[in-house]
């Protein structure tokens, strides 16, 4: 299975912008980066996902590299409701998850 | 549109039981997946169910079973519980290419 490599935890300042980076070197070409995050007794919550281009909705942007091996989630201002942990996954037909990012927000 | 719902919400069983959960996707998402999660394990994938067919399959004993119904839902059996099994069960729906939308989970305790 395709892996996904993040760092276990990470802190930010509300309001600042944050970038949640993301490994897959085994990327394949058909594979889809996916964000997902998940917040304390809650399921996992879809945030953004991409191909080869950079992405942006209302929550969030992808920024993907040239060569696909790495990508970022960037968060433009963190609020208290942001600290959860973020899950990047490689959509291969079936998510694996991954341990994921745990992201601290200090007001 | 409704989300996805998945009942029941907490279920306590014995050691050598069986269990039964069901899932109901989002109003045409034909795509259903079920994961389990731990502390110690984290999040990991059981299967996934198109169309009423199983299109993948985890890493997980034959104990752990699903299918899926022409109406798209879906339900996971788990025959002869063990403690091991006590975990949070959640069920993901999704349609093509779109990121997957998760239920609140089961929370199954295994006694």
């Amino acid at each position: 299975d395709a892996k996904t490599t993040q760092p276990n935890s990470m802190e930010s300042n509300e309001e600042e912008p944050v970038h949640l980076p993301c490994n897959h070197s085994t990327i394949s070409g058909t594979d889809y980066i996916h964000w997902y995050r998940q917040l304390p007794s809650q399921g996992p919550e879809y945030v953004i996902h991409g191909l080869t281009s950079n992405v942006n909705n209302r929550m969030a942007s992808l920024a993907i590299a040239e060569d696909r091996k790495s990508s970022t989630l960037i968060l433009h201002r963190a609020t208290l409701r942001d600290a959860a942990v973020y899950y990047c996954i490689l959509n291969t037909g079936k998510l694996i998850f991954g341990q994921g990012t745990t992201l601290q927000v200090k007001p | 549109k409704a989300g996805v719902t998945q009942t029941p919400r907490y279920l306590i069983k014995t050691r050598g039981q069986q269990v039964t959960l069901s899932c109901s996707p989002i109003s045409g998402h034909r795509s259903v997946s079920w994961y389990q999660q731990t502390p110690g394990q984290g999040l990991q994938f059981l299967f996934e169910y198109f169309s009423e067919t199983q299109r993948n399959k985890g890493n997980f004993p034959g104990r752990f079973s699903g299918r899926q119904f022409s109406n798209s839902r879906s339900e996971m059996n788990v025959s002869t519980l063990e403690l091991g099994d006590s975990a949070l069960y959640l069920c993901a729906s999704s349609e093509g290419l779109a990121g997957s939308s998760f239920g609140p989970g089961t929370r199954l305790t295994v006694l």
